[in-house]
């Protein structure tokens, strides 16, 4: 197995653009989310789908979009960048929502926003 | 959620038993407690995680206090590659799979 893998690995956007960061897992987790940290912080959840075609908000979900189309993929789109959305970005999987479920975590892609 | 407390940041020498403290002072009775770990640079990763008895994996061993108002992960043989940020995170039943983290513990190991 992969994991969950997370693409790109780093990216610079300028301040109104917009991107899709990318989330896939092959494990056949029913449960993923989007997290970001900031330096010297922890992680904070932006979003998180309990299944495919279902989604929600965490935290800090502003200026964030999440859709679940497949199991797999659960894509994170930034609408219209922002230098305040300058962060690593880590997406999590787990089989189950439960309270025992182990969180897998990708990677991480590090976004500069100019 | 209830709120975790841990310290800033710890010293451990290599191949010493490490004490990294949680506390919990109101844990509610469904209240998980799980640890995790990130490793510079890199996502985090689940270490461990109990209820009420102490709890033994291949990775650590978490400690819990009768009252459940804190905890201790013992790393029982710390190694270079065990410095990271510790984090404490209590999960309750009524959650959808969300962690909330806090700042967590970081944790230098001396060689």
């Amino acid at each position: 197995n992969a994991g969950v893998t997370q693409t790109p690995k780093f990216q610079v956007l300028k301040t109104g653009q917009s991107m899709t960061l990318q989330c896939a897992q092959d494990m056949n987790h029913e449960y993923m989310s989007w997290y970001r940290q900031d330096p010297g912080m922890g992680l904070r959840l932006i979003h998180y789908s309990v299944g495919a075609g279902i989604t929600d908000q965490g935290e800090v979900p502003n200026g964030y979009n999440v859709s679940r189309s497949t199991t797999e993929d659960f894509p994170l789109r930034l609408l219209s960048a922002a230098p305040s959305q300058t962060s690593v970005y880590f997406c999590a999987s787990s089989l189950k929502t439960g309270l025992l479920s182990e969180q897998y975590f990708g990677p991480g892609t590090r976004l500069t926003v100019t | 959620d209830a709120k975790t407390t841990q310290p800033n940041s710890m010293e451990s020498n290599e191949e010493e038993p490490v004490h990294l403290p949680c506390n919990h002072s109101t844990i509610s009775g469904t209240d998980y407690i799980h640890w995790y770990r990130q490793l510079p640079s890199q996502g985090p990763e689940y270490v461990i995680h109990g209820l009420t008895s102490n709890v033994n994996n291949r990775m650590a061993s978490l400690a819990i206090a009768e009252d459940r108002k804190s905890s201790t992960l013992i790393l029982h043989r710390a190694t270079l590659r065990d410095a990271a940020v510790y984090y404490c995170i209590l999960r309750r039943t009524s959650n959808t799979g969300k962690l909330i983290f806090g700042q967590g513990t970081t944790l230098q190991v001396k060689p």
